[in-house]
């Protein structure tokens, strides 16, 4: 069964930037048919879609977080990492990873626990 | 990017139907997926291509889709069933994913 757990620092500065890593266990990011998600949801708001990576490198992202936001993955580690830079107030969240399945027409079955991220100063 | 359009909230009392729709607007039907979350849990997908459940998902929930609207019916609801929902697809030509704004259903 595949698990996903987000990991990174809770607390960021204003104007830095936001690091955040998913390590996949039974499975691989390697597999096809699968695409890496995050997506993030701020204290009492809904959720919001980040952005995806596929195995290949191929990488789409939320418009309006394009020009700040960078996805990787670490074949070697199992992982897929999010980079957001110049952070406000307004990326305080808790950010999730999950896997997109082409076997349930690209819903998100798998979902990690969620990390909270606050920037604060 | 845009929204799909949900009603804030939904009530309902035990034993009965709650309907909660997902306007799509112009991006228009593709494949919608629907999850809930409960308070601090992540979200869990409930139903995908609009009436598929995942393994482990009651037969309560159920999905259609009429025009640009998917609809989540979960009937007989329960105490449990109290969460937030949210709907989701994948705007092709865009190549993004989309969420609903979310609907908090509360079991009176």
């Amino acid at each position: 069964q595949v698990q996903l757990q987000e990991s990174g620092p809770g607390l960021v500065k204003p104007s830095e930037t936001l690091s955040l890593t998913c390590t996949v266990s039974g499975g691989s990011v390697r597999s096809g048919g699968f695409y890496w998600s995050w997506i993030r949801q701020p204290p009492g708001k809904g959720l919001e879609w980040v952005g995806y990576i596929y195995h290949t490198g191929s990488t789409s992202y939320n418009p309006s977080l394009k020009s700040r936001v960078a996805l990787s993955t670490d074949i070697s580690k199992n992982q897929f990492s999010l980079t957001l830079s110049s952070v406000t107030a307004a990326d305080t969240a808790v950010y999730y990873c999950a896997r997109v399945s082409a076997t349930v027409v690209y819903g998100m079955d798998v979902w990690g626990q969620g990390t909270t991220v606050t920037v604060s100063s | 990017s845009s929204l799909l359009t949900q009603p804030p909230s939904v009530s309902v009392a035990p034993g009965q139907t709650a309907r909660i729709t997902c306007g799509t607007g112009d991006i228009g039907i593709k494949a919608v997926h629907w999850y809930r979350q409960n308070p601090g849990q992540a979200p869990v997908l409930v139903l995908y291509d609009a009436t598929d459940r995942p393994s482990g998902i009651p037969e309560r929930f159920s999905g259609s889709i009429s025009g640009d609207t998917a609809t989540l019916t979960i009937s007989r609801v329960e105490a449990g069933d109290a969460a937030d929902f949210y709907c989701q697809l994948w705007d092709s030509s865009r190549d993004q994913f989309v969420f609903g704004t979310g609907t908090t259903v509360t079991v009176l």
